[in-house]
């Protein structure tokens, strides 16, 4: 098995605490994208990046970091200046970018912020 | 940036029937645009899409219509089961980024 492969798949963490959230996949994908889930608001995108040691911000990068050292990993941040940390985070890949491709998503990860 | 706007965020019909979900978008440069379902607890995943080259796309009981000129696009699900009960998620590609619209729920009852 394989393709978009994200941890944890739930994390609960205090107030004020960097969480970092795993994104790996073997799908030889060049693009890779971080996405916000909330009820009612659709999927925004934090971050994405089209080729290593490359990324861009989203609509919503403020409070989050990422790196991409090697094209198979996209871990994503979560740090204490983020406001309202608590959602569901989807990673996601495609082949070329989005312009022309489809994407295909991880799992996501629930993050709680207690 | 690209904004996408999606209705009506809530759809209920019953099985048999049609159902029709509207996006428009606001970047006349976008030229891709997608079709995500996402059922219950389980990741998004593309039922179809359609590019700015093309005016409409058909797959068994689902369809894609594309305006250009009215910068909008809908999806068209026929003879709808009730498995296709799910969030759909309609989205516009401009300057290699995706942007998604804020979904709709749709139930089919049977």
């Amino acid at each position: 098995d394989g393709g978009i492969t994200q941890s944890p798949k739930y994390l609960f963490r205090k107030e004020g605490q960097n969480v970092t959230l795993s994104c790996e996949q073997n799908l030889n994908h060049d693009a890779m994208y971080w996405y916000r889930q909330d009820p009612g608001q659709g999927l925004r995108l934090i971050y994405y990046s089209q080729i290593v040691n490359d990324f861009q911000k989203g609509d919503i990068a403020e409070g989050y970091s990422v790196s991409r050292e090697k094209k198979e990993s996209f871990p994503l941040t979560v740090t204490s200046a983020q406001k309202n940390p608590t959602a569901f985070y989807l990673c996601a890949g495609s082949i070329r970018t989005a312009n022309t491709g489809e994407l295909f998503f991880g799992e996501g990860s629930r993050l709680t912020v207690l | 940036g690209e904004n996408v706007e999606q209705h009506p965020s809530t759809l209920s019909v019953q099985e048999g029937d049609s159902a029709v979900i509207k996006c428009t978008y606001s970047d006349s440069a976008s030229n891709y645009f997608p079709w995500y379902k996402q059922e219950l607890g389980k990741r998004p995943q593309l039922i179809i899409d359609i590019r700015s080259n093309v005016g409409e796309k058909k797959d068994q009981r689902i369809a894609v219509t594309l305006n250009k000129t009215a910068k909008h696009f809908s999806l068209h699900i026929t003879e709808t089961q009730p498995e296709d009960s799910a969030v759909y998620f309609c989205a516009a590609t401009f300057d290699n980024d995706m942007r998604f619209g804020a979904g709709t729920r749709l139930t089919v009852k049977p």
